[in-house]
């Protein structure tokens, strides 16, 4: 079946310090990869997304590559701030009888000042 | 950016009544919408997926019956939980599909607690 898994978390982290948030899936196909981030009391919100093996999707300095020989789509950051605190969800995306998101547990960060 | 909304946002009901959730798309018209369970330091299960103007999708082992989804409009779909259990309590996020893309945009959730 299809699954996506990520590292437990919580993770804490100084400020500036380099972040990696491991997430690896099984699925059949080729499904479409995403990060959604959730910040305290809003909603799941989109972070950056790969469609296609060796894509690359960022956005606000966050960066994951779709790995398709070793199945994973790890989250990146150079230098985390206190306001990157929040949950972080690893999803994959396919078609079965309609689009279908399957998500990660989710790894909660914490970036102390 | 669009923006979809729930409420409310907590509510605490008493075992065997019905409460329901509402979620609105308040700036797109939202063909598709999802509903999701999420349960303590686990992931966003889907339950159902519902079209406007159709019967809801059913993933498997969750009580249709138990579970009401209503899809009537293009902007509002509701979950209702019928006859609470205390074993219903937990963190329903909704999320919402509309007519270009396959964006998804989500809800800030509500938190059910049955007493």
């Amino acid at each position: 079946g299809n699954s996506v898994t990520q590292m437990e978390g919580p993770v804490t982290l100084s400020e500036e310090a380099f972040l990696t948030i491991n997430c690896t899936y099984t699925a059949t196909g080729y499904p479409s990869l995403f990060w959604y981030v959730q910040y305290p009391g809003e909603g799941l919100q989109l972070l950056l997304k790969a469609t296609k093996a060796d894509d690359k999707g960022s956005n606000k300095g966050f960066e994951a590559t779709y790995r398709k020989e070793t199945t994973s789509f790890h989250l990146e950051k150079g230098s985390v701030q206190v306001s990157d605190s929040a949950v972080y969800f690893c999803a994959l995306r396919r078609w079965s009888g309609g689009f279908k998101t399957i998500f990660g547990a989710g790894t909660r960060l914490f970036v102390k000042a | 950016g669009a923006v979809v909304s729930q409420h409310p946002s907590r509510v605490i009901c008493k075992s065997g009544t019905s409460v329901k959730i509402e979620c609105r798309s308040l700036d797109f018209q939202a063909t598709t919408m999802f509903w999701y369970r999420q349960f303590p330091k686990q992931s966003l299960m889907l339950m159902a997926t519902s079209n406007e103007g159709s019967k809801a999708t059913y993933e498997q082992g969750v009580e249709k019956d138990k579970f009401l989804i209503n899809h009537a409009s293009l902007t509002l779909s509701t979950l209702t939980v019928t006859s609470a259990h205390p074993e219903d309590s937990s963190f329903y996020i909704c999320s919402a599909r509309g007519t270009s893309g396959d964006e998804q945009y989500f809800g800030p959730g509500t938190r059910l607690t049955v007493t």
